[in-house]
């Protein structure tokens, strides 16, 4: 079962913020939640990942609530281009070893 | 910068048919996975490596073997294909499982099974 729960479908407005939420409330202390898109069957593509503090890189900016449970994932200025599915991921512990386990995501759609 | 490539990107098989997957990476990546994926859902991993000749089980490793022979390289193979194993299936890699070592993915092969 994935340990993340994303709405399955969000729309934004060209140029307007997107912002994506994701809860994960059973994730570990030490547990990083990752933040991956996928443009049209492409493979995966690395957006940006966190611990505890908010993080931003030259695609997105992620929040992490202050008791880890949930986070939201920015995208600034959303192009047509940031139509994609995005998943939020963290690791689980399964049958002895850790795994990233990738829930259906949330597609976006940019609209003009 | 090569990164992580996939062959083939498509194929076509019978059933009882068998075939090999092709991953390679060249980023000198410990940790390299074999996901698939259906219509409309996630990923889901196969097997996975945690380094050379190493390989585990993953989500769903059913009617797939692997093999992890040099560090660059991890195989895919299916012995003996069913048409249940129709999916896109991504290799990816990493230096490490976790922690702050995001995966790389390759491009996808697809593969229908008739």
């Amino acid at each position: 079962d994935a340990k993340t729960t994303q709405p399955p479908s969000m729309d934004c407005a060209e140029g307007r913020a997107a912002n994506l939420p994701c809860n994960h409330s059973t994730i570990s202390g030490n547990e990083y939640v990752y933040w991956y898109r996928q443009i049209h069957s492409q493979g995966p593509q690395y957006i940006i990942h966190g611990l505890k503090n908010n993080e931003t890189n030259e695609m997105a900016s992620l929040i992490i609530t202050e008791d880890r449970k949930s986070s939201t994932l920015i995208l600034p200025h959303a192009t047509l281009r940031d139509t994609a599915v995005y998943y939020c991921i963290v690791r689980a512990y399964m049958d002895s070893n850790y795994q990233l386990i990738w829930g259906a995501g949330t597609k976006l759609i940019i609209k003009p | 910068n090569a990164g992580v490539t996939q062959t083939p990107k498509f194929r076509v098989l019978k059933t009882g048919q068998s075939m090999t997957l092709l991953c390679a990476q060249d980023m000198n990546h410990e940790y390299m996975y074999w996901y698939r994926q259906d219509p409309g859902m996630g990923l889901r991993l196969i097997h996975y490596s945690v380094g050379e000749g190493t390989t585990a089980k993953g989500e769903v490793p059913d009617g797939y073997n692997v093999s992890r022979l040099k560090k660059q390289n991890f195989l895919l193979g299916l012995e003996s294909a069913a048409p249940s194993q129709t999916s896109v299936y991504f290799c990816a890699s990493s230096y490490s499982i976790g922690g702050s070592w995001p995966q790389h993915f390759g491009d996808g092969t697809r593969l229908s099974i008739l």
